[in-house]
């Protein structure tokens, strides 16, 4: 089954302490990215790939790091979590970038205290 | 950072109505896609129009775009309670491959 899966789905964590999201996509896709959906504001990019080694931010990186090592991979990175990164985070990929059809994960939900 | 925006924010129709809901750009575009959220969940991609179409069809959904007023409505029409979610519209900022969400209009369908 085509599909982008996130882990892990829930988390909570404490201000400072290193975590990562993985994302990973099934469907050979080259472009892919990261959002936070905050209420009120909407879906943000932070971080987006056109393909292997090859990323570049969106309207909100700070904060985040990102890698690209493998074409299905996508991890998002907080090297030092604060509490305003509290967020709905979604990773999507598609086939290829200017406005191909976007497919997303199930989301992860992240509390930082 | 420019984001899109939809009009209205939330919505509440009978089932069996017509829902129409609007969004607005901020810069060129190649294609508007409008995407819909279930509670919390991934979006799931609906249609997408390129900017060189004013309308096009599926299934119970129409969308147009004016390029000129840089707008695109998305009409759901004998809405069912199942169409209750929320519905975004996303744009690629042309020149860069950016997407630019809206903030979205919460669709209720009473039953």
């Amino acid at each position: 089954e085509a599909q982008v899966t996130q882990n892990p789905r829930y988390l909570i964590t404490v201000t400072g302490k290193k975590l990562t999201v993985t994302c990973s996509q099934n469907m050979n896709h080259e472009y892919m990215s990261w959002y936070r959906q905050d209420p009120g504001l909407g879906l943000r990019q932070i971080y987006y790939s056109m393909n292997v080694e090859v990323t570049d931010k969106g309207d909100v990186p700070e904060g985040y790091k990102v890698s690209r090592k493998e074409k299905r991979n996508f991890p998002l990175i907080l090297e030092s979590p604060s509490p305003n990164q509290t967020s709905l985070y979604f990773c999507a990929s598609s086939l290829g970038a200017g406005g191909d059809t976007q497919y997303f994960g199930p989301g992860t939900r992240l509390t930082v205290l | 950072s420019q984001q899109g925006e939809e009009d209205p924010q939330a919505l509440s129709i009978q089932e069996g109505e017509n829902a129409t809901m609007n969004c607005s750009y901020k810069t060129s575009i190649n294609n508007l896609q409008w995407y819909r959220q279930n509670s919390g969940r991934g979006l799931v991609h609906l249609i997408l129009i390129r900017s060189n179409e004013r309308e096009k069809h599926s299934g119970r959904l129409r969308v147009t775009l004016d390029t000129s007023k840089k707008s695109s409505s998305l009409l759901i029409t004998a809405s069912r309670a199942a169409d209750t979610a929320s519905y975004f519209c996303a744009t690629v900022r042309q020149g860069t491959y950016k997407y630019i969400f809206g903030t979205g209009t919460r669709l209720k369908v009473l039953a």
